[in-house]
């Protein structure tokens, strides 16, 4: 079955880095596009960015552009988020999901999430 | 930017049914779907491309869209089924997902 493991979570202070790791099982990786969406607590889901499942085409909400990069590592089935410039309205849960098929925006399979907190 | 709207909260007796909006001025061609995300677990996948519903997800629950809003129905409501319920689509013009701000469902 689709398994997806987030990782990478814990807590950072402001304007530091922090990369979160997903590992995907169960599926065919390099097929897929995959998602990185997060949810302040209490709070809404919000997307933060999509990579194509070649990874050549990458997207990001316009709150994280030029501070987030997302990666995949097709040899390792790994899905990565690179987070620089860390602010406090960045604490979130961060969850890893794919993509149904290029340009359609269906998110099919979440993992579990990994918390992040930007604290001093 | 694209903003779709939710009401906050939905309450509705077990075995009526549940009908929570997702509106925009035009949504074109654009396809919504839905998710249900349940207290402390991850989101689920409901809806598909307005009404078409992934394996494994019973027929009590079904999307549909006309004008300005899409709809989730959820039929014979049941205790389990309080939970968020989020719309969502993929803006080709902007390449952006947009969700809604979520609709929380009370199970009277």
């Amino acid at each position: 079955q689709v398994q997806l493991v987030e990782s990478g979570g814990g807590v950072v202070q402001p304007g530091r880095s922090l990369r979160l790791s997903c590992v995907a099982s169960g599926f065919t990786f390099n097929n897929y596009g995959f998602h990185w969406v997060r949810q302040a607590p209490g709070k809404g889901l919000e997307w933060v960015a999509l990579i194509s499942y070649d990874g050549d085409n990458h997207y990001y909400a316009d709150s994280v552009k030029g501070r987030f990069t997302i990666s995949r590592d097709d040899s390792k089935s790994t899905l990565y988020l690179q987070m620089n410039s860390l602010r406090r309205e960045d604490t979130a849960m961060y969850y890893c999901a794919t993509d149904d098929y290029y340009g359609s925006g269906i998110i099919t399979n979440w993992g579990q999430g990994t918390l992040v907190t930007v604290s001093s | 930017s694209y903003v779709l709207t939710q009401p906050p909260s939905v309450s509705v007796a077990p075995g009526q049914t549940a009908t929570i909006s997702c509106g925009r001025n035009n949504f074109g061609s654009k396809k919504v779907n839905w998710y249900q995300q349940k207290a402390g677990q991850a989101p689920v996948l409901l809806v598909h491309d307005d009404s078409d519903r992934p394996s494994g997800i019973p027929d009590r629950f079904s999307g549909s869209k006309s004008g300005n809003t899409a709809t989730l129905t959820i039929n014979r409501v049941e205790v389990g089924d309080e939970a968020d319920y989020y719309c969502q689509l993929w803006d080709s013009i902007s390449d952006h997902v947009v969700f809604g701000g979520g609709t929380k469902l009370t199970v009277l």
